[in-house]
Formats: C-alpha cells, structure tokens, sequence
C-alpha cells in the first residue's frame, strides 16, 4: 500500500535558523495535510495542498506540494521557541490517512 | 480545544486485561479514526468508521476491536493486553473522510500496561 516517508527524523536549530521537513509518497497523492503535534499535545491541522506545484504560506511557514504529487516540504523561516513540536505530513490511502513518521523539532533559544 | 472528546485520558492496566476506550467526535462529524501512537513514534492507523460502517482497516491487532454507534461515538476495545500496547491512543474525526478535509484530534488515551 502507500507509504509516507518523511525526513529528517529529528533537526535541532539555534532560535533564528530557518527549518524544512520532507515527504516523499510511494504513490501520487490527490493531496497532502501537514499537522504539528506540540510536547505532549494532540496533532493539530496546519493545512492541505491539493494541486501540483501549489505553494501555500501561513506566517513564516511555507507548504510545497511536488509537480508529480508524490512529495511535499514544510519550510519555517527563522524558527521561534514556539515552533518546537512534531511535524507529520500525511496523505490519503483509499479510505485512512497514512501518516509520514513526523520530524522532531527543537529550537535553542 | 479540538471539540474530540476522548475517555478516559489515562488507563493504567495489567496484562492479560481488557479495556475500552472512548471517543465523541465533533458535532456533524460523520467519520472516526483511532490511531495508535508508541513513545516517540509515528501514528500507526488503526480503523475507520464512516456513519457507523467499518471503512478501512490498519496493522490492528485481532485482540482489538472497535465500533461505531448510532450517536457516531465510537469505542475501541483492547484485549488480552500486552505490555507492548502501552501507548497514546488517538481519535479523529473529519466531517467525511479525512482525505478530502482536515481532521480534529482528540488529547488521547493513555494507556500504560504494567
């Protein structure tokens, strides 16, 4: 079945760094979600990427969503201490959302 | 909040036990996903329900089970526990399926099999 792979696992910054994340599908995708799981919280939505080659922006994060909709990036521009937690993409598999393993992220202020 | 109500937040158990976890989903949400999360891990899907039907299956284990009611709550059933399904257990819920509109998360169960 399809599966999400997502690097790297872990990426620790200085405060001010900037971040990306990666997904990679086996399969192409109708479409990708990103949600962010904080320490010890629940995943909560970021948002969804439909079409091919769409870029979406909310604050200093940007969403990519590849030409061939089999890959997907998450980029913070220069990361706060708010912006610590885990970062999951997931995409759709028949009738689940199969999730990437997330990326750990930790910010040193 | 997320409007996910999940039941108990914490479960502590012994082998070989049975316990059920609870999950109201959103007001109108029609669909309901459990998924299991391990120290540090990813989400590993479980089950689906749709409006009380069973629409897709995970890695579940047979010593689980889950259903969906009338109300649209739904209730996963773990049996003949095992210290390796200690973990933090999750539902979702999306209006239809998760794969067309975001989903809203539940704070989870944890469940520590001891």
């Amino acid at each position: 079945g399809q599966q999400v792979m997502q690097i790297p696992q872990y990426q620790h910054v200085q405060e001010g760094e900037d971040f990306t994340t990666y997904c990679n599908s086996s399969t192409t995708l109708s479409n990708i979600q990103w949600y962010k799981q904080r320490p010890g919280g629940h995943p909560v939505f970021l948002i969804q990427l439909v079409k091919s080659g769409e870029v979406k922006k909310q604050k200093r994060l940007t969403f990519q969503f590849g030409e061939a909709k089999k890959n997907s990036s998450l980029h913070i521009t220069a990361t706060q201490t708010t912006d610590v937690g885990t970062y999951f993409c997931a995409g759709p598999n028949n009738n689940d959302m199969r999730f990437g393993a997330g990326t750990r992220l930790t910010v040193k202020p | 909040d997320s409007g996910v109500t999940q039941t108990p937040k914490h479960l502590i158990t012994a082998t070989g036990q049975r316990v059920t976890l609870r999950c109201s989903p959103r007001s109108g949400d029609l669909s309901v996903y459990w998924y299991q999360q391990s120290l540090d891990q990813g989400l590993q899907f479980l089950i689906h329900y749709y409006n009380g039907e069973e629409r897709a299956k995970g890695n579940i284990l047979e010593r689980f089970s889950a259903q969906q009611f009338p109300d649209l709550h739904s209730e996963l059933n773990l049996s003949s526990l095992e210290l390796g399904d200690s973990a933090l257990y999750f539902c979702a819920s999306s209006v239809v399926g998760m794969g067309n509109t975001e989903a809203f998360f539940g704070q989870g169960t944890r469940l520590t099999v001891v």
